[in-house]
């Protein structure tokens, strides 16, 4: 149980153009879900935590309006990297809290995305 | 702040030898959560271990312990006996107590196990 998926698992875009990054809860619904950008030889950074239902909540630094999440369903949430350049080229990874009540909040984590941008 | 140093970047050892993977936190929390997470080079996080604030107690999976030292804010992670599958990038990570609270990761060792 608790798996988490990503798709694509790899995606090549050309500059300026807009790719989305599916994140699903496979066997749970989850309230809360994370997005993570990893550079190379790096550590993951936070991107932005979604809520379904409602907007994004972005790290400092992170543009919002470059990096749009959707959070539309328990089971789903998109990022969306507009107007993609180069320098966005990574690994984004995302990972999703399942509903409960008491005890600690697990954070599953899907299998990742590594963006090119050519 | 909440804060996780992984002062290793690197570390090699040959088969068969242990070796100690340090990680120190820092955090004002009186709850709170550690995490070990291992990341091969396919990139998908392996979750190795979660500990709360309030259990001190040595864990040893296998070849695998931790240990959890609140006196110097510590979760080390050991690997005994080494192996080439060992190779990775470890994470150590803390969590506050809280559905919002954000996983912190530390900036990773990454582990070379030669044979």
């Amino acid at each position: 149980g608790a798996v988490v998926s990503q798709h694509p698992s790899r995606v090549i875009c050309k500059s300026g153009t807009s790719v989305k990054i599916e994140c699903r809860s496979l066997d749970f619904q989850a309230t809360t879900m994370f997005w993570y950008r990893q550079f190379p030889k790096q550590s993951l950074m936070l991107m932005a935590t979604s809520n379904e239902g409602s907007k994004a909540t972005y790290e400092q630094g992170v543009e919002k309006d470059k990096f749009l999440i959707n959070h539309a369903s328990l089971t789903l949430s998109t990022l969306t990297v507009t107007s993609a350049h180069p320098e966005d080229s990574s690994f984004y990874i995302c990972s999703a809290r399942p509903l409960r009540s008491g005890g600690y909040y697990e954070q599953y984590f899907g299998p990742g995305t590594r963006l090119t941008v050519t | 702040a909440q804060k996780v140093t992984q002062a290793q970047t690197e570390i090699s050892v040959v088969e068969k030898e242990d070796v100690t993977l340090d990680c120190v936190y820092e955090t004002r929390d009186t709850t709170y959560y550690l995490f070990w997470y291992k990341q091969p080079p396919s990139g998908e996080l392996v979750f190795l271990i979660r500990r709360n604030s309030f259990d001190e107690q040595n864990e040893i999976s296998g070849r695998y312990s931790w240990n959890f030292q609140k006196s110097t804010s510590s979760f080390n992670f050991t690997i005994t006996a080494s192996q080439v599958v060992d190779s990775a990038v470890y994470f150590c990570a803390l969590s506050g107590a809280f559905n919002t609270d954000k996983l912190i990761f530390g900036t990773g060792t990454r582990l070379q196990v030669f044979p």
